[in-house]
């Protein structure tokens, strides 16, 4: 079964630091990856994803992901965090089976301070 | 860029009411919608799925007499919660992906409160 793994609940960043939002996950077959983020009382929004091609994916706000296969991970970064990046994250993997739902993380809540 | 829409994003209903929640994709056609209920704090929990024109199919303890999903065109599904009691209340956010594209989107959230 596809499942994700997103072991931290919260992440602590000063503002002008490089993030990383850590994201392993386990799939039968290609790992078709994304990143959403979530504010308060919205629902989600798609940040960048991985299907095929360079193992670094650049996606929307500045924010990239490192695909990579030998640690079955995929972690989301960004260079230099803004306090508006505060929210909650969440990596999904597409489940082939059926109507190839996505699986998602328990999310991980992204805290930058000013 | 795709857009998904949710009508309405907050409702409170008297408890053994109904309640209607549309989800519109306004720029593509969503040949499959998903719902998801969000409790505070939590992950999505996935309800059902649905194809345009075809009964949903729901996840396992979803209660499809309860939750009664009708995606009736490829840009309109809606979620109606049946004889609504307040343990139903929680964050409802609809999803929709056209054939053969990789990327769900996600509508902004319906809140749902019975009192």
């Amino acid at each position: 079964a596809q499942s994700v793994a997103q072991p931290e609940d919260q992440v602590n960043v000063a503002e002008g630091n490089p993030l990383t939002v850590k994201c392993t996950y386990s799939v039968s077959g290609n790992p078709y990856l994304f990143w959403y983020v979530q504010y308060p009382n919205r629902g989600l929004q798609f940040l960048l994803k991985y299907i095929t091609g360079d193992n670094l994916v650049k996606g929307s706000y500045g924010f990239e992901a490192e695909f990579n296969k030998s640690q079955t991970s995929f972690h989301l970064k960004k260079p230099s965090a803004l306090v508006s990046d505060s929210a909650l994250y969440f990596c999904a993997v597409r489940d082939w089976t059926g109507f190839q739902k996505l699986v998602f993380g328990t999310g991980t809540r992204l805290l930058v301070s000013p | 860029g795709a857009v998904v829409s949710q009508h309405p994003s907050w409702v409170i209903c008297k408890s053994g009411t109904s309640v209607k929640i549309e989800c519109r994709s306004l720029d593509f056609q969503a040949t499959t919608m998903f719902w998801y209920r969000q409790f505070p704090k939590q992950s999505l929990m996935l309800m059902a799925t649905s194809n345009e024109g075809s009964k949903a199919t729901y996840e396992q303890g979803v209660e499809k007499d309860k939750f009664l999903i009708n995606h009736a065109s490829l840009t309109l599904s809606t979620l109606t919660v049946t004889s609504a009691h307040p343990e139903d209340s929680s964050f409802y956010i609809c999803s929709a992906r056209t054939s053969g594209a990789p990327t769900q989107y996600f509508g902004p959230g319906t809140r749902l409160l019975v009192l």
